[in-house]
């Protein structure tokens, strides 16, 4: 079956560790993305990449970091320096054929929980 | 930053009933699609239309959009409750990014 996976489902975090949530796709998109979902909330981008070895900062980057370095695999880590890191997380790819037609794919999610 | 704002946020409906929902956005735009997320889960894409076009049906689904208004309908005929979840608007913005609106809950009753 093609698609995205996320791993873990559920994870809790105490205070001033880092984690690291993973993203995989098989799909052969170039794009990947990460989104944070707070409760009745829309979805909010973190960090995007277009191809292996480059990635950009979304509009909430800030104590979040990625790596890209197979096309396939997409990882975040969140980091003690996020203040407010409970919350669902949600990876996403898209082919990018077409500039405009960016449907994008989503993963199941990973809900973080800092104890 | 979300460009895409649907209205309402919460609707509840009988089954059989239809659902009707409204995007609106600030600035011009390429295309605007529509995703559907289940309690819990990820994102499932439901329909893309383009800037260019005024309407467009997929099965129960229609959506609609006004460019000069800047703002897009879903409705969904004859609801069912499997159709119970958050529809959420999605708007292109530069560089293959999408931005969100909060969605609007539809519940379907039995």
């Amino acid at each position: 079956d093609g698609g995205i996976t996320q791993s873990p489902k559920y994870l809790f975090r105490k205070e001033g560790q880092n984690v690291t949530l993973s993203c995989e796709q098989n799909l052969n998109h170039d794009a990947m993305y990460w989104y944070r979902q707070d409760p009745g909330q829309g979805l909010r981008l973190i960090y995007y990449s277009q191809i292996v070895n480059d990635f950009q900062k979304g509009d909430i980057a800030e104590g979040y970091s990625v790596s890209r370095e197979k096309k396939e695999s997409f990882p975040l880590t969140v980091t003690s320096a996020q203040k407010n890191p409970t919350a669902f997380y949600l990876c996403a790819s898209s082919p990018v054929q077409a500039r405009s037609y960016n449907e994008q794919f989503f993963g199941p999610g990973t809900r973080l929980t800092v104890l | 930053s979300q460009q895409g704002e649907e209205d309402p946020q919460a609707l509840s409906i009988q089954e059989g009933e239809n659902a009707t929902m409204n995007c609106s956005y600030k600035t011009s735009i390429n295309n605007l699609q529509w995703y559907r997320q289940n309690s819990g889960r990820g994102l499932v894409h439901l329909i893309l239309i383009r800037s260019n076009e005024r309407e467009k049906h997929s099965g129960r689904l229609r959506v609609t959009l006004d460019t000069s208004k800047k703002s897009s309908s879903l409705l969904i005929t004859a609801s069912r409750a499997a159709d119970t979840a958050s529809y959420f608007c999605a708007t292109d913005a530069q560089d293959y990014k999408l931005s969100f609106g909060a969605g609007t809950t539809v519940t379907v009753r039995a």
